[in-house]
């Protein structure tokens, strides 16, 4: 149990041009999501938590209006990289917590496989 | 605030050997959350273990053990008999009432053989 899927794996797009990543709770329900970015060689640094049926919180030095997050539903949420540059090429990883799995559990962040961003 | 610190960069042992990874960390709260995870070449993290801050035992999982002191505010991570397989990004986290995560700078473990 307490699977996340990313979609997609890797994408590579045209600097200017806006990329969509899914993030999707497969076998239960997610209360709260986390988008982290991570460059090549660095740590994992979080850009937002996203509560379901609220706007995001975003961490401080993330433009909220180039990195678009939704979280519409207890199953998915999805950032949207918006007039993308190279700069904006990472490793995109998001994680779900579930707020229905007893105490113990329900602070356990579950996370997808990850999303290569590059842009050209 | 909270912080991490992961102050080996990397690491290199030969198959079969021991090696420990540290971590320190800074917190205010008295209840909180460590957690280890493994990242290999593919980019997935590997969720490896998660302690509480009232719960100061060691645990040993298989080749794997952590030794956590709240004194010394360090939550060490040893593999014993190393294995190639072991080759991978090793990361300290820290968690406050199951909040966000604050990830160390990362350990990369290389395993020769």
């Amino acid at each position: 149990g307490a699977v996340v899927s990313q979609h997609p794996s890797w994408v590579i797009c045209k600097s200017g041009t806006s990329v969509k990543i899914e993030c999707r709770s497969l076998d239960f329900q997610a209360t709260t999501m986390f988008w982290y970015r991570q460059f090549p060689k660095q740590s994992l640094m979080l850009m937002a938590t996203s509560n379901e049926g609220s706007k995001a919180t975003y961490e401080q030095g993330v433009e909220k209006d180039k990195f678009l997050i939704n979280h519409a539903s207890l199953t998915l949420s999805t950032l949207t990289v918006t007039s993308a540059h190279p700069e904006d090429s990472s490793f995109y990883i998001c994680s779900a917590r579930g707020g229905d799995r007893g105490l113990s559990s329900s602070y356990e962040q579950y996370f997808g496989p990850g999303t290569r961003l590059t842009v050209t | 605030a909270q912080k991490v610190t992961q102050a080996q960069t990397e690491i290199s042992v030969v198959e079969k050997e021991d090696v420990t990874l540290d971590c320190v960390y800074e917190t205010r709260d008295t209840t909180y959350y460590l957690f280890w995870y493994k990242q290999p070449p593919s980019g997935e993290l590997v969720f490896l273990i998660r302690r509480n801050s009232f719960d100061e035992q060691n645990e040993i999982s298989g080749r794997y053990s952590w030794n956590f002191q709240k004194s010394t505010s360090s939550f060490n991570f040893t593999i014993t008999a190393s294995q190639v397989v072991d080759s991978a990004v090793y990361f300290c986290a820290l968690s406050e009432y199951g909040n966000k995560l604050v990830f160390g700078a990362g350990t990369i473990l290389r395993v020769k053989s």
